[in-house]
Order: C-alpha cells, then sequence, then structure tokens
C-alpha cells in the first residue's frame, strides 16, 4: 500500500537556521505530492506541492524536490523564522488506491526558538 | 478568501452516544472529504463524498460511521454509538473538481473525546 514516512520530531532550531525535513514516500503509480502545515490551534495547510518528477514546489521561502529515483521530497528552508514553528506533514495522492485522497505521514514539530 | 469551517471545535460524549460533525466546505467545492488524526499518530483519511454519495472509504469507516449533505451547504459525519477508540481530531476538507494533484483544503478540525 501506499505510506510516507517523515523524520521524528520535534526539530529544534535557532531563527535563521537551515530547515531540512526528510519525507519519503512508497506508492504505485505516479502520485502527487504535499507538504501542508498545523499552526497552532488552526487546520491543516497547504504549504507546496510537486505533481510531477522533477517538479519543485516552493512558498513562503520553504522549497522541495519531487525525487522520483530516490522516492523524496524533502522539505528545505534556508533560514527559519519564529514564526514557522508548526508541525509538518508530508502526503501524496494520486496513487493506485485513491485518485484524489492524501496519505500522510505522520507529521514533524518544528521549534524555532529567538 | 474563503475557508472551510467545522462545528464544534470540541465534543465530549459518553461512550455509545451518537455525535454529528458538521462542516461547511467551501460553497463551489464539489468533493468533500473527512479525516482522522488520533493523538500522536498520522492523518489517516476516513470517506471522499461526491455527488450526493460516497465515492471512496477506507477500513476504518465501518458502519457506525455515516456522512450526508443535508443541504446545500452542510456535510456531516455522523458515529452512530461512539467508542473510545473514536477520541480524535476530525478534519473536514474539500476541493473543487477532486483532480490528481488538486489541492485539499482543510478545516481547522473538531476534537473529540469519548468518554
Amino acid at each position: 500500500g501506499n505510506s510516507v514516512t517523515q523524520m521524528e520530531g520535534p526539530v529544534t532550531l535557532s531563527e535563521e537556521a537551515f530547515l531540512t525535513i526528510n519525507c519519503t514516500y512508497t506508492a504505485t503509480g505516479y502520485p502527487s505530492l504535499f507538504w501542508y502545515v498545523q499552526y497552532p490551534g488552526e487546520g491543516l495547510q497547504l504549504l507546496l506541492k510537486a505533481t510531477k518528477a522533477d517538479d519543485k514546489g516552493s512558498n513562503k521561502g520553504f522549497e522541495a524536490t519531487y525525487r522520483k529515483e530516490t522516492t523524496s521530497f524533502h522539505l528545505e528552508k534556508g533560514s527559519v523564522q519564529v514564526s514557522d514553528s508548526a508541525v509538518y506533514f508530508c502526503a501524496l495522492s494520486g496513487a493506485s488506491s485513491g485518485y484524489s485522497t492524501l496519505t500522510f505521514g505522520k507529521g514533524t514539530m518544528l521549534l524555532v526558538s529567538p | 478568501e474563503p475557508e472551510v469551517t467545522q462545528t464544534p471545535s470540541h465534543q465530549v460524549t459518553q461512550m455509545g452516544q451518537e455525535v454529528i460533525l458538521r462542516c461547511v466546505p467551501i460553497s463551489n467545492h464539489l468533493y468533500f472529504y473527512w479525516y482522522r488524526q488520533i493523538l500522536g499518530q498520522k492523518v489517516e483519511f476516513l470517506v471522499s463524498f461526491y455527488n450526493n454519495e460516497i465515492s471512496e472509504k477506507s477500513e476504518i469507516f465501518d458502519d457506525q460511521f455515516s456522512v450526508e449533505r443535508p443541504d446545500g451547504s452542510n456535510f456531516t459525519l455522523k458515529i452512530r454509538s461512539t467508542k473510545l477508540e473514536d477520541s480524535a481530531m476530525y478534519f473536514c476538507a474539500s476541493t473543487k473538481e477532486g483532480g490528481l494533484g488538486e489541492t485539499q483544503y482543510f478545516g481547522p478540525g473538531t476534537r473529540l473525546l469519548v468518554l
């Protein structure tokens, strides 16, 4: 079946540090890949997405590249801010079981201190 | 910007009671979804709904669960006889066309606690 694996959190960084959150997936077919973010007390918001191999999604300084050869979609940001503190979810859709339904990873909590 | 809303934000119920969780999807969206997240675990798909019928459901979505679009705006999830293990955060989502790679817009969630 389809699955998404994310690095365990929490990830604790100082402001302006470089961020990487690893995400790998298992799926048949050609899934679309997503990063969602959940700020405290809020719902899930799309951060970025990529729908085919080698595509790069980007938003708010975050980037992730769809790597089919390594089945990965790692999230990066060059300089994090305190306001980036949230839980980050990697997800996929469009694989064999479920055209548009999302399969999520466990989420990685990011804590950024001033 | 249009958003998905959910009510209530929190619900506490006794085991065996029925609960109804409510969602108002974005108004021009046609596909609706329910997901849940048990504390400390993954967000899991429950069911998708289009054109007034279930289009897909997971093995979690057994006979205790049902969904309905009772009018032109609400989308509800009913749990007939709640169990302790139904305690979770329940998220509603919607998309315009349900297409490959389309963004799903999520509500803020309802935290359900079954005692």
